[in-house]
């Protein structure tokens, strides 16, 4: 099975602008969820989309966003961004979701915010 | 608050060496524990521990639980320079779908 894949890899953008990153999930896996790494921190939740409903939010502020597609796919928007933006953005898929058990990481999108 | 904590924050050794990773918690209703190993981006699974006392095994690495001091240690004997990386520890939270995850131990193994 292919595993989880995030475009893009790399992405430069300027205060005040707004990126959408994607991630593709393991075939069969329903759930993805997204998480902000930063340096010295550990991973912070975002949301997580089970069949194309958003099940939970982390604390993050309302310019962080997100879908999931009938196809399991699923897309974070942040609009508005910030320096503190500048982060490692993972995506994660599973069968049924965090709770569960393990999941199943993308490579990630390397953001930085100028 | 529910919370993960992993020290040390960061180590070093020497190949060759054992080393213990420490990750408390404080969560409701406490379901299974699981540690990863991130080494360049994406974290990869370790373990999943749900019972106390029982260890769990693989190659060189072990990890084991106590629910009743709240803590778990992973272990890792004879390291390697392949080692390095950064050790995560997650718990989920029984009220939703959410993994709340420590900082991480960096562990550096030096030759």
């Amino acid at each position: 099975k292919a595993g989880v894949t995030q475009t893009p890899r790399y992405l430069i953008k300027t205060r005040g602008q707004q990126v959408t990153l994607s991630c593709s999930p393991i075939s069969g896996h329903r759930s993805v969820s997204w998480y902000q790494q930063t340096p010295g921190q550990g991973l912070q939740f975002l949301f997580e989309y089970f069949s194309e409903t958003q099940r939970n939010k982390g604390n993050f502020p309302g310019r962080f966003s997100g879908r999931q597609f009938s196809n399991s796919r699923s897309e974070m928007n942040v609009s508005t961004l910030e320096l503190g933006d500048s982060a490692l953005y993972l995506c994660a898929s599973s069968t049924l979701g965090g709770v569960t058990g393990e999941q199943y990481f993308g490579p990630g999108t390397r953001l930085t915010v100028t | 608050e529910d919370k993960v904590v992993q020290s040390p924050l960061s180590l070093v050794v020497h190949e060759g060496d054992t080393v213990t990773l420490n990750c408390s918690y404080e969560v409701t209703n406490f379901r299974s524990l699981l540690w990863y190993k991130q080494e360049k981006k994406a974290p990869t699974f370790l373990f999943m521990l749900t019972s106390s006392g029982i260890e769990k095994k693989s190659g060189r690495l072990s990890s084991i639980l106590d629910k009743k001091e709240l803590f778990s240690i992973l272990n890792i004997t004879a390291t390697q320079t392949g080692d390095s990386a950064i050790y995560l520890c997650a718990v989920p939270l029984d009220s939703n779908y959410q993994l709340i995850w420590g900082a991480g131990t960096k562990l550096i193994i030096k030759p």
